[in-house]
């Protein structure tokens, strides 16, 4: 079965970096969009950002919160996709989720993460 | 693109019809989908383009409408659709509702 698979998360300072990774197994990434969306403790959704296919110029978008401090990427060949959280803020913890988004549901995200927790604190 | 669902959250039993909104504050054709999400899980796809149904979800979840004012429709209710619901826009950068939970009345 399609699977997707978060890593990374864990504890980190106000200020610090982190890199999440979203690893697919049983189908390749580059036909999907792949989208990262957080969840804070006791919160409802918010989407993070996401990059296109690399058929469909492998641009990125992102929510204004994380503008300037967060980059999407991705390796087709490795069937990742990645989230570098720079200037990491106490109000980015949460659980990050990672999904891919087939164009036939008009970008919706059909398969999701399991999700990997982030803890920002000093 | 903000979006407005209600209501915050709903009691129901077993076998009754749920009907929960999601406004957009600007229009997004039908790029919508909805999600189911249970305490401790990943959400799950229900609909998406407004009103198609995802693969091996129940047919007793319909969506509805474009443009701005969409519905997501529970038309009998069973015991494991007790959860939180969000609707998700596409069109441009992507939101969510916040969220509407359905409890066990």
């Amino acid at each position: 079965e399609v699977q997707l698979v978060e890593s990374g998360g864990g504890l980190v300072q106000p200020g610090r970096s982190l890199r999440l990774s979203c690893t697919a197994s049983r189908f390749t990434i580059e036909a999907y969009t792949m989208n990262w969306v957080r969840q804070a403790p006791g919160r409802g959704l918010e989407w993070v950002g996401f990059i296109r296919s690399n058929l469909n110029g492998g641009t990125t978008e992102y929510a204004a919160s994380v503008e300037g401090r967060f980059t999407i990427s991705r390796d087709d060949s490795k069937r990742i996709a990645y989230l570098q959280m720079n200037s990491l803020k106490t109000e980015d913890t949460g659980v990050y989720y990672c999904s891919r988004a087939p164009r036939f549901a008009l970008l919706a995200s059909d398969y999701w993460g399991q999700g990997t927790l982030v803890a920002v604190s000093s | 693109i903000q979006l407005t669902q209600s209501p915050y959250s709903l009691s129901a039993s077993v076998g009754d019809r749920v009907t929960i909104t999601c406004r957009a504050s600007q229009v997004i054709g039908n790029y919508l989908a909805w999600y189911q999400q249970k305490p401790g899980k990943a959400p799950k796809l229900l609909i998406y383009g407004a009103s198609t149904l995802q693969s091996g979800v129940p047919s007793r979840f319909s969506g509805s409408g474009s443009g701005t004012d969409f519905t997501l429709t529970i038309s009998s209710l069973q015991p494991e659709d007790f959860a939180t619901y969000y609707c998700q826009q596409l069109s441009g950068h992507v939101s969510f509702g916040g969220g509407t939970k359905v409890e066990i009345k």
